[in-house]
């Protein structure tokens, strides 16, 4: 059954600005995870958020996770034009079934 | 983080064919995962490939259209069986240590059916 779900499904900002995407989710969950997508290509890890952690940094990526309201967001600062990208988040139900959401497509303007 | 080899990257496949795609990791693995990507949508869990013994597949998804081997632990293959242009996906695969960590992607096979 779906579990994630990204907001917005579509971003278009300029060089230098934040992009901010949005995750909810619909049932408990042992970590959310983060990865990014180029087109055409396999998926590449970028952060993991365990359900007792609230913020993660890494760079200039901002990962916060809010279990009471079952929603996390991926920040990214300082956009570049190699950001442009999908980025998915994945649950996992303290099993080992990861489930994707629909993704958000960001493309970064020079 | 495991390095995973897929090939093909791509290819091309008449209709009613079959091919297999093979996923090989630098690393002894616990956990190795096969997904599916249709043209722009999110990653669905085809199944999980179990070694030694018969892969734990989803709901939707069956033997006998994507069998799966994984006969040690740094490597699986995914065969796609007569293939018709609904199977036209990226196929993924991916790995992992344990239950409830980091899983890892290959870069997938981008198939398309002609």
């Amino acid at each position: 059954s779906q579990q994630g779900e990204e907001d917005p499904q579509a971003l278009s900002i300029q060089e230098g600005e934040n992009a901010t995407m949005n995750c909810s989710y619909k049932t408990s969950i042992n970590n959310l995870q983060w990865y990014r997508q180029n087109s055409g290509r396999g998926l590449v890890h970028l952060i993991l958020i365990r359900s007792n952690e609230r913020e993660k940094h890494s760079g200039r990526l901002r990962v916060t996770l809010d279990t009471s309201k079952k929603s996390s967001s991926l920040l990214i600062t300082a956009s570049r034009a190699a950001d442009t990208a999908s980025y998915f988040c994945a649950t996992d139900d303290y099993g080992q079934n990861f489930v994707f959401g629909p993704g958000t497509r960001l493309s970064v303007l020079p | 983080s495991a390095v995973i080899s897929q090939k093909p990257s791509r290819d091309i496949c008449q209709r009613g064919t079959s091919l297999t795609i093979q996923c090989q990791v630098d690393s002894q693995v616990t956990m190795m995962f096969w997904y599916r990507q249709q043209p722009g949508q999110s990653l669905t869990l085809i199944a999980t490939a179990n070694q030694g013994s018969e892969a734990t597949y989803e709901s939707g998804f069956v033997i006998d259209k994507f069998p799966i081997s994984r006969p040690n632990l740094t490597f699986s293959t995914l065969t796609v069986s007569n293939m018709s242009p609904e199977d036209s996906s990226i196929y993924l695969c991916s790995v992992g240590e344990w239950a409830g960590n980091t899983i890892y992607f290959g870069e997938g096979s981008w198939l398309t059916v002609v």
